[in-house]
């Protein structure tokens, strides 16, 4: 299994400014995404996050407003741009990792983001 | 398009009592995935099971057990002689085939009363 942290675990941070949160992963790992999970609700993929290339983003998410970087394959960051209190959720990090002759879905503790 | 659905959104339940999280997914793909996870009120994932669509049978572990049923397009868990330990919200999920970005249904959001 993949052990994965996360920083800040939480912060509080004023509308209109940016926070970066950090992945960080025990091993080496193919693939890396982005989750967001809004106040009560279920989680929702940001974005898959490429080594060495820019970052696949779904629906609805642009890089503008989540820059997302990923220079080796145990590190990433997501950066929450210029923020409103409609940001306020909880980024979670994910990885796929190797389990026997199959892979599994880790997911990281969690930064809980509150926007004021 | 994958989606998944548990239509619960809150259940309550006295300590020691049984509890099912229905969910059901849809999906065009012949071979797939479907988890359980569990997200405790300290907020991290707690990954549960996987099943593939080639293995229909029931599984148990401990106090939890799994009810796949292909026919009907649900994988249901149940919680057995609950403790108040087991209060989380449970998601489903599912990965496209061929894909590994899990959609997940809305979680059903357990509450244990000591």
């Amino acid at each position: 299994s993949a052990v994965i942290s996360q920083k800040p675990s939480r912060d509080i941070c004023q509308r209109g400014t940016s926070l970066t949160i950090q992945c960080q992963v025990d091993s080496q790992v193919t693939m890396m995404f982005w989750y967001r999970q809004q106040p009560g609700q279920s989680l929702t993929l940001i974005a898959t996050a490429n080594q060495g290339s820019e970052a696949t983003y779904e629906s609805g998410f642009v890089i503008d407003k989540f820059p997302i970087s990923r220079p080796n394959l145990t590190f990433s960051t997501l950066t929450v741009s210029n923020m409103s209190p409609e940001d306020s959720s909880i980024y979670l990090c994910s990885v796929l990792g190797q389990q026997g002759s199959s892979y599994e879905q880790y997911f990281g503790p969690g930064t809980r983001l509150t926007v004021t | 398009a994958q989606k998944v659905t548990q239509a619960q959104t809150e259940i309550s339940v006295v300590e020691k009592e049984d509890v099912t999280l229905d969910c059901v997914y849809e999906t065009r793909d012949t071979t797939y995935y479907l988890f359980w996870y569990k997200q405790p009120p300290s907020g991290e994932l707690v990954f549960l099971i996987r099943r593939n669509s080639f293995d229909e049978q029931n599984e148990i572990s401990g106090r939890y057990s799994w009810n796949f049923q292909k026919s009907t397009s649900s994988f249901n868990f149940t919680i057995t002689a609950s403790q108040v330990v087991d209060s989380a919200v449970y998601f489903c999920a599912l990965p496209p085939c061929g894909n590994n970005r899990l959609a997940f249904g809305k979680g059903n959001q357990v509450v244990v009363i000591p």
